[in-house]
């Protein structure tokens, strides 16, 4: 079974930093390109990033480019998202996806004074 | 950007009734390589999204069969033949043939 564990979320000031972590397990990860997606409050969904295989190649929508940074670690089964810069429009749930087929539980990132 | 415009955007219906929702690209969402990479997506309340159609049409492996997806082009429907109970919450239509990925607004499906 897919499993998509997303840890490192919290409350955050405006300018501040934070790195969410997505553990996975069930499947083989280096198989497979990974994404973050979010749901703000009150919005629909928007993708944020995604990262192929190895790594090598990474995609982010235009709000994050220069303050976020995607990467991923294949033997330890596990995808990042360093968030610098943070702005109260980043508020938001932020979901580890597979393939766009296989979501984790979120979680809450909250940027606010 | 690829921009996909939902509609309605709220959708009060009666169970045992039928349910569409129409989702229109700002461009074809044909890939080079001849697919469309066009899905579905179903958000209960509380819980995380789930993948129910993927290339327009196919159905992910449990989802039942009253959904049903079509269209092409720029032009595509979600169908719900008899809405349940558990049918209730968001859906969304997402695009991944251009970058960025992008999703429709999202349509809630609630009772009537």
């Amino acid at each position: 079974e897919v499993q998509l564990v997303e840890s490192g979320g919290g409350l955050v000031q405006p300018g501040g930093s934070l790195r969410l972590s997505c553990a996975a397990s069930g499947f083989t990860f280096s198989n497979y390109w990974m994404n973050w997606i979010r749901r703000a409050p009150r919005k629909g969904l928007e993708w944020v990033a995604n990262i192929n295989k190895d790594g090598s190649a990474k995609y982010y929508v235009d709000s994050v480019k220069g303050r976020f940074t995607i990467s991923r670690d294949n033997a330890k089964n596990s995808l990042y998202l360093q968030m610098n810069s943070l702005r109260v429009e980043d508020t938001a749930v932020y979901y580890c996806v597979k393939d766009v087929r296989d979501w984790g539980q979120g979680a809450l990132v909250t940027v606010s004074s | 950007d690829v921009v996909l415009t939902q509609s309605p955007l709220s959708l009060p219906v009666t169970l045992g009734q039928p349910a569409s929702i129409s989702c229109r690209s700002s461009q074809s969402l044909v890939h080079s390589d001849g697919n469309t990479y066009l899905i579905w997506l179903q958000q209960r309340p509380g819980q995380s999204p789930r993948r129910l159609l993927s290339q327009v049409s196919n159905r992910e492996s449990g989802v039942p069969d009253r959904f049903s997806g079509s269209g092409s082009g720029t032009d595509f429907t979600l169908k719900i033949s008899r809405v349940e109970a558990e049918d209730l919450g968001v859906y969304y239509c997402m695009q991944f043939t251009h970058w960025p990925h992008t999703f429709g607004q999202g349509t809630k499906l609630e009772i009537k």
